[in-house]
């Protein structure tokens, strides 16, 4: 089965400018969650989306959103980009909304704002 | 705020050395309790997990994980680590079972030496 993969794996952006980053879950997965990875604040919860709707989402400005397509596809979307946004972002896909259930992470893009 | 704690950020053992890493976490409720493990150049992926039953829990790799709710530690273990366990490793916690949300200690850094 194919991994969770994410694209593009690299991005060099200017302050000011939009970033669409996309994510494809593992087959048959229908959560998927984005989390930001600095090496100051470390892994830090964007939101989660399972059948196309956002279940739940963790404290970042909104600047920061994201959708579900009905393939489980994700993108997630941040505006305005500031200098602080250049990080990690990963995505996990899961089976489902339980807590229970193991999260299976992707590659990452790794923004980058000059 | 629910939070999760990693005691050490960098710890440095020869191989042949025993491994124990301390996560805690601030939450009285029911939680589900994961380690992950991140190599160089590698994406995140699970070590071991706990929901219910057996408070000591095996994982990937000879890795083991012991529940003490009263303490509301997760702490990993390894009797005998190896130059290839060399990697970052992450706590994770998920407070809400009615999501997938993972809230990650800061990670602690482990480095093997030949």
């Amino acid at each position: 089965k194919a991994g969770v993969t994410q694209t593009p794996r690299y991005l060099i952006k200017t302050r000011g400018q939009q970033v669409t980053l996309s994510c494809s879950p593992i087959s048959g997965h229908r959560s998927v969650s984005w989390y930001q990875q600095t090496p100051g604040q470390g892994l830090q919860f964007l939101f989660e989306y399972f059948s196309e709707t956002q279940r739940n989402k963790g404290n970042f400005p909104g600047r920061f959103s994201g959708r579900q397509f009905s393939n489980s596809r994700s993108e997630m979307n941040v505006s305005t980009l500031e200098l602080g946004d250049s990080a990690l972002y990963l995505c996990a896909s899961s089976p489902t909304l339980a807590g229970g259930r193991e999260q299976y992470f992707g590659p990452g893009t790794r923004l980058t704002v000059t | 705020a629910q939070s999760v704690s990693q005691h050490n950020h960098h710890v440095i053992l020869s191989e042949a050395a025993s491994l124990e890493l301390g996560c805690n976490y601030s939450y009285g409720g029911t939680v589900n309790l994961f380690w992950y493990v991140q190599y160089p150049g590698q994406h995140l992926q699970l070590l071991l997990k706990y929901f219910s039953g057996d408070p000591l829990v095996k994982g990937i790799k000879g890795f083991e994980a012991e529940f003490i709710k009263s303490k509301f530690s997760f702490n990993l273990r390894k009797p005998s680590v190896q130059w290839s366990d060399t990697a970052e490793y992450f706590c994770a916690v998920n407070f809400n079972s009615g999501y997938s949300t993972l809230t990650f200690g800061k990670g602690t850094m482990l480095l093997v030496s030949p």
